[in-house]
């Protein structure tokens, strides 16, 4: 079945830091890719989105490109604030257009930003 | 951007009770997803309504099972609850590209 892999963390930088955050995934077809975020306490926020190969999402200075050759849509950010502290999910949806199974979600980053 | 809402926003039952909650999608979205999260198994599909049938259901015993109503609130249930169902439960509606947008969830303790 559809897998996501992604490194669970935490991961500590400064302020102002390079972020990347890998993710990998296994589907069958052409799978939709979405980062997501999630602050304590709530629910889950659509980050960014790639819906085919080459792709790139990119929100609040978020980036991630759909690497088809690789199975690939790792997450990077130029330069971080404290703000984006948060749990972030790399998620798939095995059917492009339409979640037959639901989304299928890696583990889980815990990002930390120390000022 | 779909507005999701959630009742009640946490709650707290003893192992054997069952419980029921509730989703209400603020715009007129004919699917509604919902998902478990928990520390040990992450995120986990639960099961898909669309226009108040069963569409997908996850791997999940038959003590959990949902409803929708013709105006697209959803309710999810539980019957005699087990320790292990202690967690994050999340309902979402879908977007147009397989993206779901999700409500701020129901924190059940089952003590």
């Amino acid at each position: 079945g559809d897998s996501v892999t992604q490194m669970e963390g935490p991961v500590t930088l400064s302020e102002e830091a390079f972020l990347t955050i890998n993710c990998t995934y296994t589907a069958t077809g052409y799978p939709s890719l979405f980062w997501y975020v999630q602050y304590p306490g709530e629910g889950l926020q659509l980050l960014l989105k790639a819906t085919k190969a080459d792709d790139k999402g990119s929100n609040k200075g978020f980036e991630a490109t759909y690497r088809k050759e690789t199975t690939s849509f790792h997450l990077e950010k130029g330069s971080v604030q404290v703000s984006d502290s948060a749990v972030y999910f790399c998620a798939l949806d095995g059917y492009s257009g339409g979640g037959a199974d639901g989304l299928t979600f890696g583990k889980g980053t815990h990002l930390i930003i120390q000022p | 951007k779909a507005g999701v809402t959630q009742t009640p926003r946490y709650l707290i039952k003893t192992r054997g009770q069952q419980v029921t909650l509730s989703c209400s999608p603020i715009s007129g979205h004919r699917s509604v997803s919902w998902y478990q999260q928990t520390p040990g198994q992450g995120l986990q599909f639960l099961f898909e309504y669309f226009s108040e049938t069963q569409r997908n259901k996850g791997n999940f015993p038959g003590r959990f099972s949902g409803r929708q109503f013709s105006n697209s609130r959803s309710e999810m249930n539980v019957s005699t609850l087990e320790l292990g169902d202690s967690a994050l439960y999340l309902c979402a509606v879908s977007g147009g590209w397989g993206e779901q947008f999700f409500g701020p969830g129901t924190r059940l303790t089952v003590l």
